[in-house]
Order: structure tokens, then sequence, then C-alpha cells
């Protein structure tokens, strides 16, 4: 099984902050990662696809890169309804696996 | 609008079984893959089975397989999650997605299942 780490698992940050999180796979998984958001007691939602992709409606402050097994993602300017928890999970082959989260709180 | 809800959830003893639905609108559900996401409390994201349009293939993981099973009707845009064999561990809120693009694109809210005695 591809296991994923991020880091930090925690980050303190201010409204307009930049903030990068950055989330290595156990092996190779070419561009095959996802990022999600999750805010207390809802579902996540999808904000990045295929390492860099952003899916219809997400903001343009949220971006992803890499490749292979290191990817990050990154906050242009941090918002307030940015403050959440944020998972990656690799798509490269079954089972699929989810890094353990990174929480965004608040500075 | 795209649109995933899930039922079926509950207290169940150890050793019991449970069924999740997932009914599914606003999208044509025969097209999509779909999958299961649980996350137990106050734990990170594990994913749990994937199916294919026509259920002609499944995949589960490790900790799940030979006890949940994962179907679908597609006259009916639903989704299902057997589960029997339950044990503590299995108690989480699952949910239900769309797997487009190699990512959950759509989640439902969730259903809460609690094994315990």
């Amino acid at each position: 099984d591809i296991q994923m780490t991020q880091s930090p698992s925690s980050v303190s940050a201010s409204v307009g902050d930049r903030v990068t999180i950055t989330c290595r796979a156990s092996q190779g998984i070419s561009s095959w990662l996802a990022w999600y958001q999750q805010k207390p007691g809802k579902a996540p939602k999808l904000l990045i696809y295929a390492a860099s992709s952003l899916p219809s409606g997400v903001p343009s402050r949220f971006s992803g890169s890499g490749s292979g097994t290191d990817f990050t993602l990154t906050i242009s300017s941090l918002q307030p309804e940015d403050f959440a928890t944020y998972y990656c999970q690799q798509a490269n082959s079954f089972p699929l696996t989810f890094g353990g989260g990174t929480k965004v709180e608040i500075k | 609008e795209v649109q995933l809800v899930e039922s079926g959830g509950g207290l169940v003893q150890p050793g019991g079984s449970l069924r999740l639905s997932c009914a599914a609108s606003g999208f044509t559900f025969s097209s999509y893959w779909m999958s299961w996401v649980r996350q137990a409390p106050g734990k990170g994201l594990e994913w749990v089975a994937n199916i294919k349009q026509d259920g002609s293939e499944k995949y589960y993981v490790d900790s799940v397989k030979g006890r949940f099973t994962i179907s679908r009707d597609n006259a009916k845009n639903s989704l299902y999650l057997q589960m029997n064999s339950l044990r503590a561990e299995d108690t989480a809120v699952y949910h239900c997605t769309l797997y487009l693009n190699r990512g959950m694109d759509v989640w439902g809210q969730g259903t809460t299942v609690t094994v315990s005695s």
C-alpha cells in the first residue's frame, strides 16, 4: 500500500499569510494526487485533483504542484474561511490512501 | 444540483450487520465510479471501497475485505454498503462520494455507524 505523509500536522497562520502544506508518497504516484478541505462537522470538499487542477468554484488562491512522490498545496493569501483541516489522497492505485491531515489554525 | 444522501446508519452490536444506502440525484449516476469513505470520531479520512459504473470492478481497504460489500442499482440511482461482522473499529461517519478524475468530487453529508454493546 502507498503511505501518504503530510507535514506539518498543524500550522498557525494569520489572514493574508501564504500557507504551504506538503504531502509525500511512499512510492511514485505520477500526478495522481488530490487535496481536500474539511471544516468541523462538515463533509470534505475537493480542492485539487490530478495534483494541480482546480474543480469549478474553487478559489484561485488555492494551488497544487508536484509529481512523483512530493506534492504541495499552497494557499496564496489565507482567508478567514480557509481555517480548516486539509488532507491529501493518492489516486494512483488501490487501496486509495489519505494523508493524516493538516490543521490550519488562526494565529 | 448534484446531491448524495446517505441513510441506514445507527447503533449495532459487535458482530452485527448494517446496510448503508446512498441516494444520488442531479447527475447521470450510471456514468461514474462511486466510493465510500469513512471517518472515525476525531480521526482522519479512510477510503473504504470503490465500484465501477456497471459494478464489474470493486475494490476494498484490507480491513473490510470479506466483511463489507459495495453494490449499486443504476436503475434506482443508488449506492449501497452491506456491512457484516461489524467491529468497534468500524465506528465512524460513512460518506458516499462521486469519484471523478481520480478525486472524490462530490460528498454526501454522511451517516453515523456506532458499533457498541
